[in-house]
């Protein structure tokens, strides 16, 4: 079955604890992103990877970083987690080009106390 | 930088009642895209537009997608309460630019 799995899907943390939210894609796509959803704000784009070892930054980038090592797996990881980081997170991944749909992940809701 | 605009941010109709949200770009796109997030679920393609004024349908939704290629819309006729949930659309510049997304619009249909 096509899918975008996301690791954890929950996670409740202290601020400064460093985190990794995994994400990987079995649809050999080549585009993959995280995003950020929060109420009123819609879906905000953290990073964006076009390839391996292809990262750029999205409209929301401070605090977070990615690694794109393979094509499936494209982790999320904040460094030293702030309260403001609290948030549902999903991410996404497509074919390469305009004319492909966004797969999402299920989401990971964090929380930052 | 680019900016989608989504309105209206909420809507509650009764069942039956139509139901539209639109989208305004600050640039052309070069297509747009929408997508349905139903309540604590994640966001799922419903489809793609490309040409200027292309109109396309999926049972009760129809899809718009303006002249200059910078505004859209998504109307249900006949709202049912599947239809509960938040609609976004969002569009991209050109062909590997990244999605912008619009807010959304959050629709709820009271039975």
């Amino acid at each position: 079955e096509a899918q975008v799995t996301q690791n954890p899907r929950y996670l409740i943390t202290v601020t400064g604890k460093k985190l990794t939210v995994t994400c990987s894609q079995n649809m050999n796509h080549e585009y993959m992103s995280w995003y950020r959803q929060d109420p009123g704000l819609g879906l905000r784009q953290i990073y964006y990877s076009m390839n391996v070892e292809v990262t750029d930054k999205g409209d929301v980038p401070e605090g977070y970083k990615v690694s794109r090592k393979e094509k499936r797996n494209f982790p999320l990881i904040l460094e030293s987690p702030s309260p403001n980081q609290t948030s549902l997170y999903f991410c996404a991944s497509s074919g390469q080009g305009s004319s492909y749909e966004q797969y999402f992940g299920p989401g990971t809701r964090l929380t930052v106390t | 930088g680019q900016q989608v605009m989504q309105i209206p941010q909420y809507q509650h109709v009764q069942e039956g009642e139509d139901f539209t949200t639109y989208c305004n770009s600050s640039t052309t796109l070069s297509n747009i895209q929408w997508y349905k997030q139903r309540p604590g679920g994640h966001p799922v393609f419903l489809i793609q537009l490309v040409k200027s004024g292309e109109v396309k349908k999926q049972k009760r939704l129809t899809f718009q997608f303006g002249e200059a290629k910078k505004n859209s819309s998504l109307h249900i006729t006949a709202t049912q309460t599947t239809d509960v949930g938040t609609y976004f659309c969002a569009g991209r510049n050109s062909g590997n630019t990244p999605l912008v997304f619009g807010k959304g619009t959050r629709l709820s249909v009271i039975a």
